[in-house]
């Protein structure tokens, strides 16, 4: 079964406007990684977060994790219409001993 | 560009048949992942090979085989065919064991008639 579970499934916003999506897992971790898929390519690795750490940016960027909830979020800022791809959260277990697991992704769509 | 080359990138074929996806690795990589991307599946985890050895094994089918060989190539043999196998085949590879970010090649979007 998959380890992550996105939401929503489908998202469409203007561009300039935010967006947010949310990754929800079930075992301990020791990392949560998201990658960005335009239709029918390769995934690209956008941003990875330790278990110990709370908070990580890049550009536009912002991923939050919190380890109690075993929740994650992605949030991409001042959208573009080049932003509209899948995204999807993909967990290491805490073990380090096992393949990334990946959710069914969100549909984020930004319309010019 | 990831660095991670599959071929082909396209394959048609019919039931019954078997093929082979091959995979090179970004140069220094010695993990070597596959994955199958369907439509109502999501992308799910087959195998995972380490420096030439089998690390991890996820939902792969009897009918599918892979190796690694010891210039750290990787195939994904896949026999047998059926309708259902018609998907997009992923190769990813990383430096180590996890813990790191993967590198994914561009897919092998396999379509059986």
């Amino acid at each position: 079964s998959q380890q992550g579970e996105e939401d929503p499934q489908a998202l469409s916003i203007q561009e300039g406007e935010n967006a947010t999506m949310n990754c929800s897992y079930k075992t301990s971790i020791n990392n949560l990684q998201w990658y960005r898929q335009n239709s029918g390519r390769g995934l690209v690795h956008l941003i990875l977060i330790r278990s110990n750490e709370r908070e990580k940016h890049s550009g536009r960027l912002r991923v939050t994790l919190d380890t109690s909830k075993k929740s994650s979020s992605l949030l991409i800022t001042a959208s573009r219409a080049a932003d509209t791809a899948s995204y999807f959260c993909a967990t290491e277990h805490h073990s380090g001993n096992t393949p990334l697991v990946f959710g069914k992704g969100t549909r984020l769509s930004v319309i010019a | 560009d990831s660095g991670v080359t599959q071929t082909p990138k396209h394959l048609i074929t019919a039931t019954g048949q078997r093929v082979t996806l091959r995979c090179s690795p970004r140069s220094g990589d010695l993990s070597v992942y596959w994955y199958q991307q369907s439509l109502d599946q999501g992308l799910q985890f087959l195998i995972q090979y380490y420096n030439g050895e089998e690390r991890a094994k996820g939902n792969i089918l009897e009918r599918f085989s892979a190796q690694q060989f010891p210039d750290l190539h990787s195939e994904l043999n896949l026999s047998s065919l059926e309708l259902g196998d018609s998907a997009l085949y992923f190769c990813a590879s990383s430096l180590g064991q996890g813990g790191t970010e993967a590198f994914f090649g561009q897919g092998t979007r396999l379509t059986v008639v």
